[in-house]
């Protein structure tokens, strides 16, 4: 039990696109979702804390209108990279919380922006 | 603010041999620990995790580790390693109160036929 599944897993995009990520949780109801990104051979920086029904808690130098977040539903949460730039191109990884059990991890997305 | 050190980037060690990889935390407020993997191109695996109780912690893959509230630390061992443990070991630490978890910036364990 508590899968986490992201989509997708590696996406390539071009300057100035927009692109969305999902996160769902697959067997629990998941209020709470965080949003990591990972630069190659560096560690995972908590981008936001995503609440259902309510507005992202974004981590201090996250840019809101940038990377849009919305969790919609107990088992889905969205990361949506605006106007993507080539320095946005990094691994994406979301979490869920399973109270009252830890986070379980996603297999993460690659972004790239050519 | 909690913060995690893991003192050493990268850990070489030859297969069959032990190893351990070093952590420690700060916080103002009492903490959980845990340690997750990371193989390549993949997300993060959870090793083990120190929320309360014994000191010692046993994981998955043989691994354990050792919370020293003293000594603030929670290295992680193994009596012995194998090709396969290849990997990103993050350790990372939850404030109790607090979902978010802050990560240490990773070991990289080679292993050494």
């Amino acid at each position: 039990g508590a899968v986490v599944s992201q989509h997708p897993s590696w996406v390539i995009c071009k300057s100035g696109t927009s692109v969305k990520i999902e996160c769902r949780s697959l067997d629990f109801q998941a209020t709470t979702m965080f949003w990591y990104r990972q630069f190659p051979k560096q560690s995972l920086m908590l981008m936001a804390t995503s609440n259902e029904g309510s507005k992202a808690t974004y981590e201090q130098g996250v840019e809101k209108d940038k990377f849009l977040i919305n969790h919609a539903s107990l088992t889905l949460s969205t990361l949506t990279v605006t106007s993507a730039h080539p320095e946005d191109s990094s691994f994406y990884i979301c979490s869920a919380r399973d109270p009252p059990r830890e986070q379980f991890f996603g297999p993460g997305t690659r972004l790239t922006v050519l | 603010a909690q913060s995690v050190t893991q003192l050493d980037s990268q850990v070489p060690v030859f297969e069959e041999a032990p190893v351990e990889l070093r952590c420690n935390y700060s916080s103002s407020v009492s903490v959980y620990l845990f340690w997750y993997v990371q193989y390549p191109n993949q997300g993060l695996q959870l090793l083990l995790k120190y929320l309360s109780g014994s000191t010692l912690v046993k994981g998955i893959n043989g691994f354990e580790a050792e919370f020293n509230k003293s000594q603030t630390s929670f290295h992680l061992r193994k009596p012995s390693v194998h090709i396969s443990d290849t990997a990103e070991y993050f350790c990372a630490v939850s404030v109790s109160r607090d979902d978010k978890i802050i990560f240490g910036k990773g070991t990289r364990l080679h292993i050494l036929p």
